[in-house]
């Protein structure tokens, strides 16, 4: 059982250029979501779904976009990097829809755009 | 607003106990989570509370006051391996977590 699993692990971006990180879970979860962790911080909801073709925007959502076409996937897209949005990001799922249940988290992904 | 608080930083002894508080402001609330944090790695499920009281898994427990807004997460006989962060989280009226912003916890032999 893989649980959740994030790639990549590590990416430098350009400010300006975009990309994916991927975010699969295996365990039939319903509810995934997207946090930003930066120093200081507590973590910050950025997306979620509670189920395939379902998103919905979290407490810091600007700049980025997501989609869930499959109950398994749930790939966070940023479209235009700025060194605001310099971070580490973690997927996380639940099995309960309302996401009030223990959440799952994948390895995270440090982002850093210049 | 809704709102989470926990010490920054905290430094114990191995073999010590040390509690850690957690207050929190949340409407609708329902219920409040820990999680533990390694450097560099990602949150750990801890614990839970909705009701009253104390909960206790081996050598670590939870406790929590409703009415006071209130909770601490209580490490026994701690082990270097528990030097990490502790992250406090309340369930809202949606069921949306708010997150505290972390305590690390330091151990020294």
């Amino acid at each position: 059982n893989a649980g959740v699993t994030q790639t990549p692990k590590f990416q430098v971006l350009k400010t300006g250029q975009s990309m994916t990180l991927q975010c699969a879970q295996d365990m039939n979860h319903e509810y995934m979501s997207w946090y930003r962790q930066d120093p200081g911080m507590g973590l910050r909801l950025i997306h979620y779904s509670v189920g395939a073709g379902i998103t919905d925007q979290g407490e810091v959502p600007n700049g980025y976009n997501v989609s869930r076409s499959t109950t398994e996937d749930f790939p966070l897209r940023l479209l235009s990097a700025a060194p605001s949005q310099t971070s580490v990001y973690f997927c996380a799922s639940s099995y309960s829809e309302t996401g009030a249940n223990v959440l799952t988290f994948g390895a995270g992904s440090r982002l850093t755009v210049l | 607003g809704q709102n989470i608080d926990q010490p920054t930083e905290m430094t114990a002894t191995e073999g010590a106990i040390v509690q850690i508080n957690c207050t929190y402001q949340t409407s609708g609330f329902n219920g409040l989570f820990w999680y533990q944090q390694h450097a560099g790695e990602a949150p750990t499920f801890l614990s839970y509370n909705v009701l009253d009281g104390l909960e206790e898994k081996g050598r670590f427990s939870s406790f929590l006051s409703r009415s006071k807004g209130y909770s601490y997460l209580l490490l026994k006989e701690l082990q270097m391996k528990d030097s990490a962060s502790y992250l406090c989280a309340s369930s809202d009226s949606n069921y949306q977590l708010i997150w505290g912003a972390g305590t690390k916890l330091i151990i020294k032999p």
